[in-house]
């Protein structure tokens, strides 16, 4: 049982180069999050999902997109990346989306952009 | 709009010695309370939960927090620190009305010998 993986865990990209980076979570979960972290700012939600093929906008979406084909799989895509991305990137899956219910987080992926 | 603010940005603390982080919340009701605990180079990993009752909770490895309603409080407290604890610590505050999950800021924990 691995929980929750992330692939890559690090990464350095050029600006306005793209990339996705891959969740994949073993304990069928239904709901999956991409967050980021920043000094000072805590996690913000970047887009969540509530089941396979359904995806919603967080606190803050812009520049990301998602994609959740497969329940275990969530996929966090940076279509043209700017040096604000410059992040860790978490990923995170829970059984149920009420707030009531613990989150269980990957690893997380060190993105650079320069 | 809900908040969370952990007002202690880096903390320093003896090996041994009690363990006071704070936090605080702004929400209309009572909110679902959460810490969570990350280790370096680690994703994040719960600590305890609050949802109602017994205001003071038991958590794992040793850490215990408490629920002051009159101060919109959830500290986490630990009696004896050991030097596996130094890691980053979060509070966070979910909205029992819906889905909305809200961290804070994050409190460092250095411990030394």
């Amino acid at each position: 049982n691995a929980g929750v993986t992330q692939t890559p865990k690090f990464r350095v990209l050029k600006t306005g180069q793209s990339m996705t980076l891959l969740c994949a979570q073993d304990m069928n979960h239904e709901y999956m999050y991409w967050y980021r972290q920043d000094p000072g700012m805590g996690l913000r939600l970047i887009h969540y999902s509530v089941g396979e093929g359904t995806t919603a906008k967080g606190e803050v979406p812009d520049g990301y997109n998602v994609s959740r084909l497969k329940k275990q799989n969530f996929l966090l895509g940076l279509e043209s990346a700017a040096p604000s991305q410059t992040s860790v990137y978490f990923c995170a899956s829970s059984y149920s989306i009420r707030s009531s219910y613990e989150q269980y987080f990957g690893p997380g992926t060190r993105l650079t952009v320069t | 709009a809900q908040s969370v603010t952990q007002p202690d940005i880096h903390i320093t603390v003896s090996e041994g010695a009690s363990l006071e982080l704070r936090c605080n919340y702004s929400y209309g009701a009572t909110p679902y309370l959460f810490w969570y605990v990350q280790s370096p180079g680690q994703g994040l990993q719960l600590l305890l939960k609050y949802f109602s009752g017994d205001t003071l909770v038991q958590g794992i490895k040793g850490f215990e927090a408490e629920f002051k309603r009159s101060q919109s409080s959830f500290n986490l407290r630990k009696p004896s620190v050991h030097w596996s604890d130094a890691a980053e610590y979060f509070c966070a505050v979910g909205d029992p009305t819906g889905n909305q999950f809200y961290f804070g800021t994050g409190t460092s924990l250095t411990v030394i010998p």
